[in-house]
């Protein structure tokens, strides 16, 4: 069993490029997150999805746009970043999002680079 | 908004030395939870706490849930060089928040390194 899965694992992209992240959750979950983690930071959730439904959006600039085609796959789609975006982006996946046994299992995430 | 205290913020140990990190709030937690972070990988978590004054171990890690709601304790008993990484407190928002569970508010994290 691979859990949660992401990739790629690193990704270096200019302001100008259109990049995807890509996380698979082998749990049979029906909640999965988006988070970033920056240096000296706490982890900051971004968007989470419970049965392929948004149900969360922290705020986050539109330059990041989430996708969750089914509950065992999520997408981060990313276009005109900067470079205060670079960050080790997180996914995680829940059995459901409201009961407080739904623990969140976390991938090894991606180590974005923004030049 | 809710915010977690972890203590300390890092930590230089011998091998075989006990460690022990705490993780305060001025809100009350209903759930805590502790997570390891090892470099280059996502979280893992290690213990979850549902009932105050709960004390509960996962090997030589041992977790207690403060009688107060508002602290928890993590202690690692004859640290070894796989120890090392960021010690990560989070614990959900309150209903009364009008947030979902899901919602953790994540400390920043105790880095632990040890010296072998």
């Amino acid at each position: 069993e691979t859990g949660v899965t992401q990739t790629p694992r690193h990704l270096v992209m200019g302001m100008t490029n259109k990049k995807s992240l890509k996380c698979e959750q082998h749990l049979g979950h029906n909640a999965m997150y988006w988070y970033k983690q920056s240096a000296k930071k706490p982890l900051e959730l971004m968007f989470v999805y419970s049965l392929e439904e948004r149900v969360e959006n922290n705020s986050v600039p539109s330059r990041f746009s989430p996708e969750c085609p089914n509950s065992s796959h999520l997408f981060l789609h990313l276009h005109t970043l900067q470079p205060e975006d670079s960050a080790l982006y997180l996914c995680a996946s829940s059995r459901g999002v409201r009961g407080f046994t739904d623990t969140q299992y976390f991938g090894p995430g991606t180590r974005l680079t923004v030049l | 908004g809710q915010q977690l205290n972890q203590s300390p913020q890092s930590m230089f140990i011998q091998e075989g030395e006990d460690v022990s990190m705490n993780c305060t709030s001025s809100s009350i937690f209903n759930t805590w939870l502790w997570y390891k972070q090892d470099p280059g990988e996502g979280p893992v978590l290690l213990i979850a706490l549902y009932k105050a004054g709960e004390l509960t171990s996962n090997g030589r890690l041992t977790a207690q849930f403060g009688i107060t709601r508002k602290d928890s304790f993590l202690n690692i008993s004859a640290s070894i060089p796989s120890d090392v990484g960021i010690y990560f407190c989070a614990g959900p928002r309150g209903f009364d928040s009008g947030a979902g569970s899901y919602q953790l508010t994540f400390g920043k994290g105790t880095k632990l390194s040890v010296i072998p």
